[in-house]
């Protein structure tokens, strides 16, 4: 079945360092790539989304390109700021199943 | 455009207890999703309705949990009795149509502590 496996955390950073989480997925099919994000007391949102190889999803600084050869959506955004300090989800659907499957989520913490 | 609106926001019952949680889409949105998130883990499905009809409810233990989706609108979601395990973050979803390209869009989700 379709899997998504996502870069262990909680990850900690200084202000204006590279971020990059990495997600690498399993699908059976043909798959749409997302990241939601989850800031402290506020609900699941999605951030970026791409729905067919070689796409890049980019938001608020954020990218991830979908990479078919290598089945991986990592992100990445070149400047994190104190305001990206929040709960990262990698997840996907699949053509004919059209619930999302979630990795376990990457706690973000960026310092001053 | 309202987002999606769920009630209660927290809720602490005992084991055994029932409960129920409510959730309204956004308007137009034809197809709805229930996720259990414990925490930790990402939220995985318990049910996914396409107007009033059930699309996928395999993840969804029927012996104790029930959902509906009258006229195709708001939902409910039910836990009888509850359990320990039953402990988490229940969040629902809408999308405008349910293919798997389409964004879903969540609500803040209702917070279940059983004691």
């Amino acid at each position: 079945g379709d899997s998504v496996t996502q870069m262990e955390g909680p990850v900690t950073l200084s202000e204006e360092a590279f971020l990059t989480i990495n997600c690498t997925y399993t699908a059976t099919g043909y798959p749409s790539l997302f990241w939601y994000v989850q800031y402290p007391g506020e609900g699941l949102q999605l951030l970026l989304k791409a729905t067919k190889a070689d796409d890049k999803g980019s938001n608020k600084g954020f990218e991830a390109t979908y990479r078919k050869e290598t089945t991986s959506f990592h992100l990445e955004k070149g400047s994190v700021q104190v305001s990206d300090s929040a709960v990262y989800f990698c997840a996907l659907t699949d053509f004919g199943n059209e619930k999302l499957t979630f990795g376990t989520g990457t706690r973000l913490t960026i310092i001053p | 455009e309202a987002g999606v609106a769920q009630s209660p926001r927290y809720k602490i019952i005992e084991k055994r207890q029932s409960v129920a949680f409510w959730c309204n889409p956004i308007s137009g949105h034809a197809t709805l999703y229930w996720y259990q998130q414990i925490l930790g883990q990402g939220p995985k499905l318990l049910i996914q309705f396409q107007n009033n009809g059930v699309v996928d409810d395999s993840q969804l233990p029927k012996d104790r949990f029930s959902a509906e989706r009258l006229k195709g609108v708001d939902s409910t979601l039910k836990i009888q009795p509850a359990k320990l395990e039953d402990s988490a973050v229940y969040l629902c979803a809408s999308s405008p149509s349910g293919v798997s390209t389409d964004t879903q869009y969540f609500g803040p989700g209702t917070r279940l502590t059983v004691l």
